[in-house]
């Protein structure tokens, strides 16, 4: 059971726009920022959203985070075959006194 | 441009100890923590603990406490992981990743990772 609570899967067609949720407490989203990886098959995550909000350099901009009390959501934009890999949600707990991630969702394009 | 390099694959048999390694090359190497993070088949992701390679500093998530103990070799840019008491349900992929924090605004991330240590346990 993860600390933080994601969908097991989402799914959009070509140029579609995907959000995936994660939820959290006042521990760990409501007062620390989020940060989104992304994982293909067989690879390492990959850090795609950080602070909340940012992109790393080379992040297309179709990925775009956002954040609303003890949630954040990731949209992904004008959807692409490419896309497909799992996401995960990653954010300090104060409680725990460590780093909590969702349980990961994956993302299919039809 | 920081790149972790880890080391190759290990089979263990239970209650053994395992010890996987994490180079950095490219970049500043004691600035930034190192984290581990853990991968079972077919599931998400879990913290396990960190080090400052600079000070030695280590703390290790509560379920792992007394069984994990993190190292580093500076000379050679080298931090290291050893679990120990394997069991079946320690099989996975290990990962090595840096803690960055940017220049300002507070917030800390995982970014670079090390390409993966899979570990199986088995008798």
């Amino acid at each position: 059971q993860s600390v933080l609570t994601q969908p097991p899967s989402a799914s959009g067609t070509p140029g579609q726009r995907v959000t995936i949720s994660c939820s959290g407490s006042g521990s760990n989203i409501g007062s620390n920022y989020v940060n989104w990886y992304q994982q293909f098959p067989g690879t390492a995550p990959k850090l795609l959203v950080y602070r909340n909000i940012q992109r790393p350099s080379g992040v297309p901009d179709r990925f775009s985070g956002s954040k609303s009390g003890t949630s954040v959501s990731l949209a992904i934009s004008g959807l692409r075959s490419e896309d497909e890999a799992d996401y995960y949600c990653a954010a300090w707990d104060d409680s725990l006194r460590g780093w909590v991630f969702g349980g990961g969702t994956k993302v299919t394009v039809l | 441009q920081v790149q972790l390099v880890q080391s190759g694959a290990e089979v263990k048999k239970p209650g053994a100890s395992v010890k996987v390694s994490c180079k950095a090359s490219g970049d500043t190497f004691s600035n930034f923590d190192i984290n581990w993070v853990r991968q079972a088949p077919g599931q998400g992701l879990e913290s396990m603990g960190w080090m400052n390679p600079n000070s030695g500093n280590a703390a290790s998530a509560q379920k792992f406490l007394g069984r994990v103990t993190m190292t580093r070799n500076t000379s050679i840019r080298t931090v290291y992981m050893e679990l120990s008491g394997l069991r079946s349900e320690d099989t996975a992929v290990y990962y090595c990743a840096r803690m960055d924090y940017g220049d300002n605004g507070g917030g800390k991330w995982f970014d670079p990772w090390g390409q993966g240590t899979l570990v199986t346990v088995s008798s």
